[in-house]
């Protein structure tokens, strides 16, 4: 089956700074990749759909200024979380489909982010 | 909008019983998928079933088996005869099928422990 990689797998940073979390097709082109957020106990919420080229397409409630995607390439997005802060601690992680007719979509492993 | 509920927060259960995690969905899209993926300890989401809502066959995949009942909008999943290496969190999930409405509307998720 096709597979996603997301690096880094976890990341502990310092308050105020910035992260930036990776996610590659490995033997796919993604048109599409979707990011979504985790925290404790909860569950998966669809934080922004990337479109290559394009810019990405946020969820109520989420910040596209603290939360910058970009997806330049067709098996690359990139998610930096800006002025990190303890809140944004979670469990992100990404999707990638193949085209537009494509069904599958398959999910990354997960990159966890802790805010100290 | 897409509504995924599990009401079913957390099942105990001995190893060698049965145990039914169910899904209800709400959806305005006439065509959809349905998902259940399963969440270990480490993170990592692992697909276990695709569904289209026009295919209402119910589908058994060894100790798996799904029970589609679109006329109560219900997707429910049974492990039967379970094993300790079945505790996890499972996910229900819901799709469009038209491009744009791809993006995955999860379930808060049922943990089930699977006692020795």
């Amino acid at each position: 089956g096709a597979v996603v990689s997301q690096h880094p797998s976890r990341v502990i940073c310092k308050s105020g700074t910035s992260v930036k979390i990776e996610c590659r097709s490995l033997d796919f082109q993604a048109t599409t990749m979707f990011w979504y957020r985790q925290f404790p106990k909860q569950s998966l919420m669809l934080m922004a759909t990337s479109n290559e080229g394009s810019k990405a397409t946020y969820e109520q409630g989420v910040e596209k200024d603290k939360f910058l995607i970009n997806h330049a390439s067709l098996t690359l997005s990139t998610l930096t979380v800006t002025s990190a802060h303890p809140e944004d601690s979670s469990f992100y992680i990404c999707s990638a489909r193949a085209g537009t007719g494509a069904t599958g979509q398959f999910f990354g492993p997960g990159t966890r982010l802790t805010v100290l | 909008a897409q509504k995924v509920t599990q009401a079913q927060t957390e099942i105990s259960v001995v190893e060698k019983e049965d145990v039914t995690l169910d899904c209800v969905y709400e959806t305005r899209d006439t065509t959809y998928y349905l998902f259940w993926y399963k969440q270990p300890p480490s993170g990592e989401l692992v697909f276990l079933i695709r569904r289209n809502s026009f295919d209402e066959q119910n589908e058994i995949s060894g100790r798996y088996s799904w029970n589609f009942q679109k006329s109560t909008s219900s997707f429910n999943f049974t492990i039967t005869a379970s094993q300790v290496v079945d505790s996890a969190v499972y996910f229900c999930a819901l799709s469009g099928m038209d491009t744009g409405r791809r993006a995955l509307t999860f379930g808060s998720g049922t943990r089930l422990q699977v006692q020795p």
